[in-house]
């Protein structure tokens, strides 16, 4: 099974700072069709997850574009330009190319 | 408006049988995978499965296979997570989510509460 390792698990940030969630998987997650199936998903306290970036670096309706998202195989990242502060929660990298399915341990963005 | 509705809070016992539900509208249904995941308290995502509603196909993650089904009704647009000896390490919350072209959907989360 694919292990998602996600670094750090902790992330204190400044407002305004820009902030980097890294991303790594056991096998590489590019797929036959030629697409890499890499979710970002970001959780607020009490809230329901909400997917941020699909295949790697797509954003998805009404993410700021102050997300992104890169890499290839089995290194990726969540970058975000300049952090505001309803960004805090929990980040989760996911990835959706091999059976099982399988999500990164989370990691947790708070402001300094 | 795509929608997923899950039911409500259960508080249950130890070996107690469970079933909460997925109920979907706003899209054809029998078209999209629907995936649980679970959520232990303060703990992070963990993918239990998902079901292909047109025909029933299931996929499990090996920690839940053979401890919890997951199920569909078509007639309805409903999607089902089903024990039958729940433990007190049930105890989670359990969202369902789909993925319809480029937009993803979530529950409002289930939570259960197994405790003697």
């Amino acid at each position: 099974d694919v292990v998602m390792t996600q670094s750090p698990l902790s992330l204190p940030v400044t407002l305004g700072q820009p902030a980097s969630i890294s991303c790594r998987s056991s096998q590489s997650l590019l797929y036959g069709d030629g697409n890499t199936y890499l979710n970002w998903f970001h959780q607020r306290p009490g809230q329901s997850p909400r997917r941020l970036i699909y295949k790697v670096s797509n954003r998805d309706s009404g993410v700021p574009d102050r997300f992104s998202g890169s890499g290839s195989g089995s290194d990726f990242t969540l970058t975000i330009s300049r952090v505001e502060a309803e960004d805090v929660g929990v980040y989760y990298c996911m990835q959706g190319t091999h059976w099982p399915r399988s999500f990164g341990q989370g990691t947790k963005l708070e402001i300094k | 408006e795509v929608q997923l509705v899950q039911s409500g809070a259960e508080v249950k016992k130890p070996g107690e049988s469970l079933k909460i539900s997925c109920k979907a509208s706003g899209y054809s249904f029998s078209n999209y995978w629907i995936t649980w995941v679970r959520q232990m308290p303060g703990k992070g995502l963990e993918w239990m499965g998902v079901i292909f509603p047109g025909d029933s196909d299931a996929r499990y993650g090996p920690s839940f296979q053979g401890q919890v089904t997951i199920s569909v009704d078509k007639s309805i647009n409903a999607a089902y997570l089903h024990w039958t000896n729940l433990k007190a390490s049930d105890t989670a919350t359990y969202y369902c989510a789909t993925s319809i072209t480029v937009s993803d959907y979530w529950g409002q989360g289930t939570r259960v509460t197994v405790s003697s």
